[in-house]
């Protein structure tokens, strides 16, 4: 299995501009979610989506920020228009979403916004 | 509601001595406490997990964690560090009082294990 695959691995912007990270979950993953790592505030879970249904959203920072998940194999994050303060790593992660299970991460879409 | 801390931002040891990352965690119901690790550049991965049962935890790596209910603590141990092993960890938690499928994740602590 591949793992869950992130693109791109690196994003340079400017401010303003709009800004779609991508995600591909573990095939057979049920459970797909989105954070945002920053040196102040940690790991943030952005939204978590069940069967391609955004079930919590509640982390999205602000209008700004959107998510859609088409299908099962598939989910983009969106800024826009993207700020400076935006500057982060995004990872999404999957699971099966039932009993306890762990979560598999993606290696991260490394975001500056200048 | 549910949430972990870790009490420590960072952790040294040298190679060969025992190591412990510290996790304290909060919930309604019964716990089911993660631990992952993050090298760098690289996304978090699964060490190991603890849902019931044996109170000692054996994972990856060699890593094993300790369940303690009373203490509302699982801690992180290895009987000897690799410099290897230098990385960030993070504990997380889940209860599954609410149905929530959500884990809490603490802010990690960084250990460095010096040669």
């Amino acid at each position: 299995d591949a793992g869950v695959i992130q693109s791109p691995r690196h994003e340079v912007t400017e401010m303003g501009q709009e800004v779609t990270l991508r995600c591909k979950p573990i095939s057979g993953h049920n459970s797909l979610f989105w954070y945002r790592q920053t040196m102040m505030r940690g790991l943030e879970l952005l939204i978590y989506f069940n069967n391609n249904v955004p079930i919590d959203d509640s982390g999205m920072p602000e209008d700004r920020f959107s998510a859609k998940m088409p299908n099962a194999s598939f989910s983009t994050l969106k800024i826009q228009p993207s700020e400076p303060r935006d500057s982060a790593v995004y990872f999404c992660a999957s699971n099966l979403g039932e009993g306890v299970v762990e979560q598999y991460f993606g290696p991260g879409t490394r975001l500056t916004v200048t | 509601a549910q949430s972990v801390a870790q009490p420590e931002d960072q952790v040294n040891v040298a190679e060969g001595n025992p190591l412990t990352v510290k996790c304290t965690y909060s919930v309604s119901g019964n716990p089911y406490l993660f631990w992952y690790v993050q090298y760098p550049n690289r996304g978090l991965q699964f060490l190991l997990k603890y849902i019931t049962g044996d109170n000692l935890v054996k994972g990856s790596y060699g890593f094993e964690a300790e369940f303690n209910k009373s203490q509302t603590s699982f801690h992180l141990k290895k009987p000897s560090a690799l410099v290897s092993d230098s990385a960030l960890y993070f504990c997380a938690v889940r209860d599954l009082t609410g149905g929530s499928y959500i884990p809490t994740f603490g802010r990690g602590t960084s250990l460095i294990v010096h040669p």
